[in-house]
């Protein structure tokens, strides 16, 4: 089984509409993280969890928010979701001193 | 905003080849990481190199890392149609608490 899963792979959803990502991981890392992917561009983080009860913005939170349910899971969600959002999202995991990221597979998002 | 540019932005060379990317950044770092990203995939640790290294191997990848000239490279020795992928640096920037800063990618294309 994948260490790093990610739920729904993709996804279609209408401008407006509430949508959440949800990730989960069986590494035991306790830093977790939200980055999207732009086409031609790399990844940009959303938002980073270091354990269960910290919670920190990154470089482009606005329009997202997290939960850090458990240490293996982590959800994000689009408030009201808009075209711009469209984009690949991936959920990440790291060990205590942050060396190697493990990526899950991805989430397609498109917003109509 | 984008910490590491790689470059090229594309290569094409025959297999059996060796192929070089090279990622320049703008602030001190802790590490410089390289990952690589298959079409539409979750992207894949392959090394780390601290500030304090100088060069570094693991199988077929060769990675230098110069402070003085704040860039890095990545040398994919004997490459093979497999390694075909998009190729990533991502800095861990001094006092960032271990987030990583991804590169826009280096599309590296190995022909049979």
């Amino acid at each position: 089984d994948a260490d790093v899963t990610q739920t729904p792979r993709n996804r279609i959803t209408k401008t407006g509409k509430r949508i959440m990502l949800e990730c989960s991981q069986t590494k035991g890392h306790d830093r977790m993280y939200w980055y999207r992917q732009d086409p031609g561009l790399g990844l940009r983080l959303i938002y980073y969890s270091f354990d269960v009860k910290d919670i920190n913005k990154g470089e482009i939170s606005d329009g997202y928010s997290v939960s850090r349910q458990a240490q293996a899971k982590f959800s994000l969600s689009l408030e009201s979701a808009i075209p711009n959002q469209t984009a690949l999202y991936f959920c990440a995991t790291s060990d205590f001193d942050g060396a190697g990221q493990y990526f899950g597979p991805g989430t397609r998002l498109t917003v109509t | 905003s984008q910490q590491g540019e790689e470059d090229p932005q594309a290569l094409s060379i025959q297999e059996g080849e060796n192929a070089t990317m090279n990622c320049s950044y703008k602030t001190s770092i802790n590490n410089l990481q390289w990952y690589r990203q298959n079409s539409g995939r979750g992207l894949v640790h392959l090394i780390l190199i601290r500030s304090n290294e100088r060069e570094k191997h693991s199988g077929r990848l060769r990675v230098t890392l110069d402070t003085s000239k704040k860039s890095s490279s990545l040398l994919i020795t004997a490459s093979r149609a497999a390694d075909t992928a998009s190729y990533f640096c991502a800095t861990d920037l001094s006092g960032s608490a271990r987030q990583l800063t991804f590169g826009s990618g280096t599309q590296l294309t190995v022909l049979p």
